[in-house]
């Protein structure tokens, strides 16, 4: 049973960088099916997808972060890694990490499973 | 971007009862290979969401009959024919058939 955990510091003051991890237990993130993304859940506006990275690492960000955001993966580690550069107030947010599933019969993709998620808070 | 837009926003129903969830889109999430790119998801409290129903009606592995979906083009209904009480929690429609890929704004489901 494939198991995602975000890690990374829950505290990040304004015009710094968020750097969030995500842990991948119980398989593998070498796999062509799969995408890893990030997602965030504020308050204000809910939940809002941010990118996407494939093993080959080839990415997709989400153009209203795009400027800020880069996501990598390490197959070694089995991890793939978020940064978000030049951080506001407005960048407060639970933060999730999740898998991506290729529908092998369309194009479409659905998150499962999910991270439990991370609260990154940015305050001086 | 594809904006989504569900109501209600809250609804509060009697265990056993029905509910039912709107979600409109700004633009068709039909695709050019026929399909629809329309998802359902339930986040309960202190959870991540998880998926309940993709392309618009095909239940997830594990989730009961109770739940269905429909629609098509841009208008899209969640069903729940009777509410149990673990199915109380947020619901947010989504679509994929084009980047960046967009929640709606949820649907808070709690017990009358």
């Amino acid at each position: 049973q494939v198991r995602l955990q975000e890690s990374g510091p829950g505290l990040v003051k304004p015009s710094q960088t968020l750097s969030l991890t995500c842990i991948v237990s119980g398989g593998s993130v070498n796999s062509g099916r799969y995408s890893w993304n990030w997602i965030r859940q504020s308050a204000g506006k809910g939940l809002e997808w941010i990118g996407r990275i494939y093993t080959s690492g080839s990415t997709n960000y989400n153009p209203f972060l795009k400027s800020r955001v880069t996501i990598s993966i390490d197959t070694s580690k089995n991890q793939f890694s978020l940064k978000l550069t030049s951080v506001t107030a407005a960048d407060t947010a639970v933060y999730y990490c999740a898998r991506g599933i290729l529908n092998s019969w369309s194009s479409g993709v659905w998150f499962d499973p999910w991270g439990q998620g991370t609260l990154v808070t940015v305050s001086s | 971007d594809i904006v989504l837009t569900q109501t209600p926003l809250s609804l509060s129903v009697t265990p056993g009862q029905p509910a039912s969830i709107s979600c409109k889109s700004s633009q068709s999430l039909l695709h050019s290979d026929g399909k629809t790119y329309l998802y359902w998801y339930l986040q309960k409290p202190g959870q991540p969401p998880q998926l309940l129903i993709y392309e618009v009606s095909y239940l997830f592995s594990g989730v009961p009959d109770r739940f269905s979906g429909s629609g098509s083009g841009t208008d899209f209904t969640l069903k729940i024919s009777r509410v149990e009480a673990e199915d109380f929690g947020v619901y947010y429609c989504m679509q994929n058939i084009q980047l960046p890929w967009t929640f709606g704004q949820g649907t808070k489901v709690e017990i009358k």
